[in-house]
């Protein structure tokens, strides 16, 4: 199963916007409205910051926004902050118990 | 809030096989499916193993030969094991619920380590 993809990174200063595209097909993120955004910080698990394609769970800061055009997922992070630097990953369900993650996006914050 | 916590051996001989354990605990379990998800160093994460309690496991299609997945519904634990490992299995191993559409809550992984 191949991986969605993903820019390899990406970076803004303080305050700035970045956004993150996760790019599939019509049989994963195309067809179900079930992607998910994680953020992982070196040696740490994956954390969950949005889900269901633009909810986002109890906790999260509101800057971090997700949405879908066609087959193209995007996390957008707004108000960039120095936290916010980490690796950020997609996942989205692909049908009869497949679950295909994106490929990963390193965020810097410059 | 349901909570997991995993562990398992670190170090695997070639040829050997990987068991890993998963525990559930607080919170409501119903609508969970269960699964495993593996990340090699440096690498994206990749589902591997899911169980519904009472139910057959699934695999990626691409180890399914050498996975096998249960679910102990008296302790509310759930296992893996994979067999003939070889350094290409060598990753952090996580376990995770699936619901809803998202994997969440976490185990605190477990980096195997494949190697004589």
């Amino acid at each position: 199963q191949s991986a969605l993809t993903q820019p390899h990174s990406v970076s803004g200063s303080p305050g700035q916007s970045v956004t993150i595209s996760c790019t599939g097909s019509n049989d994963d993120v195309g067809g179900y409205n079930y992607v998910s955004w994680y953020q992982q910080y070196p040696d740490s698990a994956p954390k969950l910051i949005v889900t269901s394609v633009n909810k986002r769970p109890s906790g999260v800061p509101d800057r971090f926004s997700g949405s879908k055009s066609g087959s193209t997922a995007s996390l957008t992070i707004s108000g960039l902050q120095a936290e916010d630097e980490a690796d950020y990953y997609c996942c989205s369900y692909a049908g009869s118990s497949r679950y295909l993650f994106g490929s990963g996006t390193k965020v810097t914050v410059l | 809030q349901v909570q997991l916590q995993q562990w398992g051996a670190g170090l695997v001989k070639p040829s050997e096989t990987l068991s890993l354990t998963c525990a559930v605990s607080g919170g409501s379990l119903n609508g969970y499916y269960w699964t495993w998800i593996r990340q090699p160093p440096g690498r994206a994460p990749e589902w591997i193993a899911e169980i519904i309690p009472g139910g057959r496991p699934n695999y990626v299609p691409s180890l399914k030969s050498r996975l096998t997945m249960s679910f102990d519904t008296s302790n509310n634990q759930f296992s893996l094991q994979l067999t003939s490992v070889t350094a290409a299995d060598s990753a952090v191993y996580y376990c995770a619920g699936w619901y809803m559409s998202r994997f969440d809550p976490w185990g605190q992984g477990t980096l195997v380590t494949v190697s004589s």
